[in-house]
This record gives C-alpha cells, sequence and structure tokens, in this order.
C-alpha cells in the first residue's frame, strides 16, 4: 500500500494564480484532513472530511476550497494565492477504529511545499 | 484560541540524556491524547498515544505522562539517541473528532 500520496511535491506561484492540490489514500480511510504547517505555529487544520460528499471548515479555511468527490481524494484548492498562504501543506486520513489508544490515529502524506511570490 | 500549548519549542540534549516535552489543554472533553514524531522533509507519525483514565504508557524508550487533575501530559523520551532528533507534536482530541495539534518541539540530540 502507498498509504497517503500528495501532488505535488513543490510548487511556486505567483500572487493571484490558482492551483490545486491532490491527495489520495489507499487505505480506504473514512476520514480525510488538510493542514498546513508554519514555523512556530505547528499543524493548523484547514478543512476536513468524513466521507465521501462531505466537507467541513477548520481553524484556518480562508482562501481555501475542497473537493471529497471520491472516498480516497481529497482536493486543496486555492483560488488567487497569496504570499500568506505560502506553507507546506499536510494531507492526512483516518478511520475511528474504536475505543483503543490507536483511534483516530492520523496518516500523513509527505507534504506539499507551497511557495507564493 | 490556542487548546494545546507545548513547551518548550526546542531542545538540545545529550545523548543519553531524558529530554521531556510538555503539553497542557484546556478542553476537559478530551480524550484521546497523541504524540507524533516527524523527520526533517517528512509528514508526522504516531509515536506513542494515551487515554485519560491511566496516569502512565511506556513504549520502548518513549513515556507519555498523564496529570488529568491538573490537564497536562508530558513525553520523557529515555536514553535518547541521535536518531531522536525530529519535531514532536502533542495532540488531542475528542471521541472520532478532528485532533487539536500543539505547536511543536524540535528535539536536537548531539553525540
Amino acid at each position: 500500500n502507498a498509504g497517503v500520496t500528495q501532488t505535488p511535491k513543490f510548487r511556486v506561484l505567483k500572487t493571484g494564480q490558482s492551483m490545486t492540490l491532490l491527495c489520495a489514500q489507499d487505505m480506504n480511510h473514512e476520514y480525510m484532513y488538510w493542514y498546513r504547517q508554519d514555523p512556530g505555529m505547528g499543524l493548523r487544520l484547514i478543512h476536513y472530511s468524513v466521507g465521501e460528499g462531505t466537507t467541513a471548515k477548520g481553524e484556518v479555511p480562508d482562501g481555501y476550497n475542497v473537493s471529497r468527490l471520491k472516498k480516497q481524494n481529497f482536493l486543496l484548492g486555492l483560488e488567487s494565492a497569496a504570499p500568506s498562504q505560502t506553507s507546506v501543506y499536510f494531507c492526512a486520513s483516518s478511520y475511528p477504529s474504536g475505543w483503543d489508544v490507536s483511534y483516530n490515529e492520523q496518516f500523513f502524506g509527505p507534504g506539499t511545499r507551497l511557495t507564493v511570490l | 484560541q490556542q487548546q494545546v500549548k507545548q513547551s518548550p519549542q526546542s531542545l538540545i540534549v545529550q545523548k543519553g540524556g531524558i529530554p521531556i516535552i510538555n503539553c497542557a489543554y484546556e478542553n476537559t472533553a478530551f480524550d484521546y491524547f497523541p504524540w507524533y514524531q516527524q523527520f526533517p522533509g517528512k509528514g508526522p507519525a504516531l509515536l506513542i498515544a494515551i487515554r485519560p483514565d491511566v496516569s502512565e504508557k511506556k513504549e520502548g524508550r518513549f513515556t507519555i505522562s498523564f496529570n488529568k487533575s491538573a490537564k497536562q501530559f508530558s513525553l520523557h523520551i529515555m536514553d535518547s539517541q541521535p536518531g531522536d532528533s525530529a519535531t514532536y507534536f502533542c495532540a488531542a482530541s475528542r471521541s472520532y473528532q478532528k485532533v487539536t495539534f500543539g505547536t511543536g518541539t524540535k528535539l536536537q540530540v548531539i553525540p
């Protein structure tokens, strides 16, 4: 199994450009998440999905949109990129597995490093 | 509003030392407290996790200590090795809801 994969690994955008980040998982997980990681800020949740066709806002959703048309894919879109969106973006997936200490373990992808000039 | 506060931001220890990373939470409804380990250029990965009905959990050289009344928990790494150099995130969640992460601690273990 590949686990969680992210495309692309690196990207440089100019202010105002748009792009879509693709996340794919082959673990049949129900839940998927998009985070951004910035120095000193930890991992901040942008949007998440608890199942195919459903999405919800996280902590920092402004400037981003998402779609979960297929269970295995979760797309993150930037309609008009801004320098403040320069960050490393991580996708994760999970499946609540009941009352044990591994429940809601999140499996992360390798990340996408985005620079907005 | 930061619901999980983590300290220190960075930590340097000698090989064999016992680094300790501390976290505090505010929401008493949290019932799952994981720690994630992240190596440079990689995504975080679950290291160890605990539920609030136990005060300590050990897995190899890694130990979580949990103090429910103080709403604090910590990670101890026994006999630390240079290979433990990474960023560590504490986190908390309630049942099947989304996980809230701390801000991370960058650990460097020097030979």
